[in-house]
């Protein structure tokens, strides 16, 4: 069965400091994969997706960057955080001939 | 712009009764629509997916209803537990592999015992 892993569960940075989250899928290849954020009382940001290895679309500029060096890993990165980096990230992956999207547990990140 | 929207409100409701929680959506065609639940810390898991030619979609204890027209889906739990507390996300799609799905905010459901 398909599995999604994400790592670390939370994280406490320093403001200006980097930035690497990481998602890895399991049991399936070539997966269409997702990067979210989710403020309070906010619904689901879409930042990134990606249909392949190497091949990033960001959704909405910003302090943040994107990779896909693996088939079925994909990392979320800064070169420097900022306070409105603050959240909860969730990585997704969606089955090729379905409709829905498979969340991964998310990293709680808090900058300070 | 595109906008959906949950009660913002928490709904709380006395164990075994019916929870309906709405979603309203606007400037936007979806091809389908997904609830959500979300755990305090976790990740959203799926519950159910109705199409927009779809008026209604059944899975045990769980009902939605999709109105078009309205651009209104109702959700809900009959017979509901304590176990049933959580927030509740509703998404929307246009069936174009998840590159535009918009979700909204979440409502928070309280069973009480």
């Amino acid at each position: 069965s398909q599995t999604i892993h994400q790592w670390p569960a939370t994280l406490v940075q320093p403001v200006g400091s980097p930035l690497s989250l990481e998602c890895t899928v399991e049991g399936t290849s070539n997966p269409n994969l997702y990067w979210y954020r989710q403020a309070a009382g906010r619904g689901l940001q879409l930042l990134f997706y990606s249909v392949g290895i190497g091949q990033i679309s960001s959704e909405v500029p910003q302090n943040l960057s994107a990779s896909r060096p693996q088939d079925r890993q994909f990392i979320l990165s800064s070169k420097k955080l900022l306070l409105s980096d603050s959240g909860f990230y969730l990585c997704a992956w969606y089955p090729t001939n379905t409709d829905t999207q498979y969340f991964g547990p998310g990293t709680r990140l808090t900058v300070l | 712009s595109q906008k959906i929207e949950q009660n913002s409100e928490a709904l709380n409701i006395q164990e075994g009764k019916t929870a309906t929680l709405t979603c309203n959506y606007t400037n936007y065609s979806p091809a389908y629509l997904q609830w959500y639940r979300q755990d305090p810390g976790r990740g959203p898991v799926f519950l159910l997916l109705i199409r927009e030619n779809e008026k209604e979609k059944r899975k045990e204890r769980l009902k939605v209803t999709f109105d078009t027209t309205l651009k209104q889906s109702l959700f809900h739990i009959t017979a509901s537990q304590p176990a049933d507390s959580a927030t509740y996300l509703c998404a929307l799609d246009r069936g174009t592999g998840g590159f535009k799905t918009i979700f909204g905010a979440g409502t928070r459901l309280f069973v009480k015992a």
